[in-house]
């Protein structure tokens, strides 16, 4: 069991650059979660998969943001035109489909620096 | 809609001594679940203990207990003989069984002094 991994771990970009993350779940996991948050605040929801399909997206994801997971495994979240208020923490979480509790496992996140 | 308050920005314990972190939730839900996560200062979010809205016992990790009081619709964490190490950021969340997403408060900080 080798945990979420999230790549890259940091990325600084200009404003109005589009950039990419990537998030690979745990191998056995059929839903993937991507979360952003910013300093001092918990993480906001912003959308879910459970295996290809996206089952929620957040008010929040404008039409600026696009994530997909194609093939049910691993999935990408990309932001066009980047702007300032983008700059946080995107954290990725995975875990089964269960009929009681959903804990979820979270990599350890891309940061993202809009300059 | 569901919401999570955490109205401890920060807390500070002395080692070895108990500490409760404060959780309260709104949720029009019958059934969902309570969790409490750890986030270092390295930034992963650890899990720690999970409480089902239908759970008559109150559910317990370890040095981690989650005391749930479903009337007063709180889920408090209570930490227990504390270590250096648990200074981190703790965050409450809560989720609806067998659904997707979660919902988190804003978060405390606990600082543990030695």
């Amino acid at each position: 069991d080798t945990g979420v991994s999230q790549d890259p771990r940091h990325k600084i970009t200009k404003r109005g650059q589009n950039v990419t993350f990537r998030c690979d779940p745990i191998s056995e996991h059929n839903r993937l979660y991507w979360y952003r948050q910013t300093l001092g605040q918990g993480p906001e929801f912003l959308t879910y998969f459970q295996n290809e399909a996206q089952l929620e997206k957040s008010r929040l994801l404008s039409d600026r943001f696009s994530a997909e997971r194609p093939k049910g495994s691993f999935s990408t979240l990309e932001i066009q035109r980047t702007e300032q208020g983008d700059s946080a923490m995107y954290l990725c979480a995975s875990n089964r489909q269960v009929f009681t509790y959903n804990e979820q496992f979270f990599g350890p996140g891309t940061r993202l620096t809009v300059l | 809609a569901q919401k999570i308050t955490q109205t401890q920005p920060g807390m500070f314990v002395q080692e070895k001594e108990a500490v409760t972190l404060d959780c309260t939730y709104d949720t029009s839900d019958q059934s969902y679940g309570l969790f409490w996560y750890k986030q270092p200062s390295s930034g992963e979010m650890i899990f720690l203990i999970y409480q089902g809205s239908y759970d008559e016992q109150n559910a317990t990790e370890g040095r981690y207990s989650l005391n749930f009081q479903k009337a007063r619709k709180s889920a408090n964490l209570v930490i227990s003989a504390s270590q250096l190490g648990d200074s981190a950021m703790y965050f409450c969340a809560m989720g609806r069984t067998n659904a997707g997403k979660s919902t988190f408060g804003d978060g405390t900080t606990l600082t543990v002094k030695p």
